[in-house]
């Protein structure tokens, strides 16, 4: 069974930084793309970035360049997303999920809350 | 990387069929055969319904359809059911390995 599952979110004040954890199982996750995906309150999906399996190719939503740093731990079949510098417009549920070339994510995990806030 | 563009909601009655549009560019929908549409009930992990712009997952049912015109995908959704009621999200890959989400639809079942 595929299980992808993430931790790390919470409350944090703006300015603040927080590192997300994705932990996987059910697939070759050192074979796979990976990718964030967020929803704000009320608002829509958006793609945030992906890395490749050796972790050498990262990409960005230009919202997040410079504030975001995605990372992957193949050893321990773990995804991470460090966010510095957060603004009250990163607050949102963020989901990792397997990317493949003709999807962004094929399996999805179930999210984590983010909240930036004073 | 602007959003690409549904409508905010669509509505039908159980056995009817709908339609969901989602606009883009030929940098995106209109320039690559990888839209992507998903399922998504708030609170839940989304969905995949559609990849490469009309292939089904594993699962999904035939009902569940796909289509592309130039720069502008569609989802139709045919013999509706009330369980089939979430928001609906297309997704097209940007280039470099780059993908752009639409606005999303609501699907009402009347």
């Amino acid at each position: 069974e595929v299980q992808l599952v993430e931790s790390g979110g919470g409350l944090v004040q703006p300015g603040g930084s927080l590192r997300l954890s994705c932990a996987v199982s059910g697939f070759t996750f050192s074979n796979s793309w990976m990718t964030w995906v967020r929803q704000a309150a009320g608002k829509g999906l958006e793609w945030v970035a992906n890395i490749n399996p050796d972790g050498r190719e990262k990409n960005y939503v230009d919202s997040v360049k410079g504030r975001f740093a995605i990372s992957r731990d193949n050893a321990k079949n773990s995804l991470y997303l460090q966010m510095n510098s957060l603004r009250a417009e990163d607050t949102a549920v963020y989901y990792c999920a397997r990317n493949t070339l003709t999807a962004a994510g094929d399996y999805w995990g179930q999210g984590t809350l983010v909240t930036v806030s004073s | 990387q602007s959003a690409l563009t549904q409508p905010r909601s669509v509505s039908g009655s159980p056995g009817q069929s709908v339609t969901i549009s989602c606009t883009g560019t030929s940098s995106d929908v209109g320039g690559y055969n990888y839209v992507s549409w998903y399922q998504h009930h708030p609170g839940k992990a989304p969905k995949l319904m559609i990849y490469d712009v009309s292939q089904r997952p594993s699962g999904v049912p035939d009902r569940f359809s796909g289509s592309k015109s130039g720069n502008t995908a569609s989802l139709t959704i045919s013999g509706l059911r009330a369980d089939d009621e979430a928001d609906y999200y297309c997704c097209s890959f940007a280039g470099r390995n780059t993908y752009v989400f639409g606005t999303g639809t609501k699907v009402t079942v009347l």
